[in-house]
């Protein structure tokens, strides 16, 4: 069945790179995203990335998926504050706009 | 501005206490959904809505009604709260359920049934 797995925390001083991982089980996922998540607020979306790159690319933020082992990781490039928050990675599943998520990586970034 | 609100943002009820989260989108969106959050385990579908008067179940839809009237609209219904519906819940809405369409959030209702 669909399964999306990440870990659940991750502290990193600022400034320096975060990387948030991520595995699935759906070998038929066609899209994978990345959600970040402020406390008391929704679900913002951040990037995403189609099952047929193996990178994508935006700013401060670098996506590597790894088809074969099902491995999605996120990348922030020169972490601030600004970017604690929980995140979620998610696959579309099945042929409609359904989204399966996983439980969250709550990050904390400290001085 | 295009947004997706929900009402009320906080809610604390009594077990069986009928009570309703409304959800409206100001975009025009065909799909809306439901969507629960709870610690360790994510955000899981409750139902989901293809377009007016279609509506579907989730992953986890018991305890739960929903209805779809007006495309704006798209009420969550508790006939009967339990504890076990404490939770964090978000509705969620797209251009399309079908395509490749980004799913806009609410910020979400926090339900504490005692």
């Amino acid at each position: 069945g669909e399964d999306v797995e990440q870990s659940l925390f991750l502290s990193v001083r600022e400034g320096d790179s975060s990387v948030i991982n991520c595995t699935y089980t759906d070998s038929s996922s066609t899209y994978l995203y990345w959600y970040k998540q402020e406390p008391g607020a929704g679900l913002q979306l951040l990037t995403y990335i189609f099952s047929n790159m193996d990178m994508k690319q935006d700013q401060r933020l670098t996506v590597l998926l790894n088809k074969k082992d099902k491995h999605l990781s996120l990348r922030i490039a020169d972490t601030q504050t600004g970017d604690s928050a929980i995140y979620f990675c998610a696959e579309r599943a099945g042929g409609y706009n359904k989204l399966i998520f996983g439980a969250g990586t709550r990050l904390a970034v400290h001085p | 501005e295009a947004q997706v609100t929900q009402n009320p943002r906080y809610l604390i009820t009594v077990t069986g206490k009928k009570l309703t989260v409304t959800c409206s989108q100001n975009m025009n969106h065909e799909y809306m959904s439901w969507y629960r959050q709870d610690p360790g385990l994510g955000l899981r579908q409750i139902y989901y809505s293809m377009n007016v008067e279609v509506t579907d179940k989730g992953d986890v839809p018991e305890g739960y009604k929903v209805s779809r009237k007006e495309k704006r609209n798209f009420p969550l219904i508790l006939e009967s709260p339990s504890p076990n519906q404490t939770s964090l819940y978000f509705c969620a809405s797209s251009l399309s359920g079908t395509g490749i369409y980004e799913q806009y959030f609410g910020p979400g209702t926090r339900l504490t049934v005692t």
